[in-house]
């Protein structure tokens, strides 16, 4: 079945470090990579995507990488800041237009003065 | 910035009642979603929604749920007779037609409490 595994479920950094999360998947060869922010009791928020013919992609603070050979993706913060805590998802996405999500379990990210 | 909203925000329910969680897509997007969130759990995906009809489903997504989109604005799911492992947070997400890899926006959620 289907497995989407995400680093660690709690990470604490310094502010100012950057912050690297992993999503590893197995049994799924999807079509593109989200990555989603969820504060606690609210929806997901959009992030970036990155397609499975994508290698890397940035946006301000934020990179993403994607190796489908090794199933896995790479969320970068950097310069992370004490707003960026929060819990944060990885979602495949497969061929086709509906496109539903398959979310990870998520990490918990805390940023620390 | 237009957004998707959720009503209630909060519902509290008997077991074996029916209850109907609203949603308000963003306007001229065109497909839908409800996923459920467990406590502590995952995010996951229950059904789509395009060209009013369902495009895809779940195996959470039995006959005890509905989904209907009863005019242009509204988007609704329905459980027909609730059971305590269907307490939640449920939410509602929509995209643009443009690409099967955009993003999807979702909406605050509502928290269903079955007792």
């Amino acid at each position: 079945s289907q497995k989407i595994e995400q680093n660690s479920e709690a990470l604490n950094i310094q502010e100012g470090k950057t912050a690297t999360l992993t999503c590893n998947y197995t049994n799924y060869s999807p079509a593109y990579l989200q990555w989603y922010r969820q504060d606690p009791g609210r929806g997901p928020v959009f992030l970036l995507l990155i397609r499975e013919n994508e290698k890397e992609k940035r946006k301000e603070r934020l990179k993403v990488t994607f190796d489908t050979t090794l199933k896995q993706s790479l969320f970068h913060i950097t310069a992370s800041q004490p707003a960026d805590s929060a819990t944060y998802l990885c979602a495949l996405g497969p061929p086709g237009t509906a496109s539903k999500l398959t979310f990870g379990t998520g990490t918990r990210l805390q940023v620390t003065l | 910035e237009p957004e998707v909203t959720q009503t209630p925000s909060h519902q509290v329910t008997q077991m074996g009642q029916e209850v109907i969680l609203r949603c308000v897509p963003i306007s001229n997007h065109l497909y839908f979603y409800w996923y459920r969130q467990i406590l502590g759990q995952k995010v996951e995906f229950l059904v789509s929604f395009y060209n009013n009809e369902i495009s895809e489903k779940s195996e959470i997504f039995d006959d005890q749920f509905s989904v209907e989109r009863p005019d242009g604005s509204n988007f609704t799911l329905k459980i027909r007779s609730t059971k305590l492992e269907d307490s939640a947070m449920y939410f509602c997400a929509s995209k643009p037609g443009t690409s099967g890899a955009g993003e999807q926006f979702f909406g605050p959620g509502t928290r269903l409490t079955v007792l």
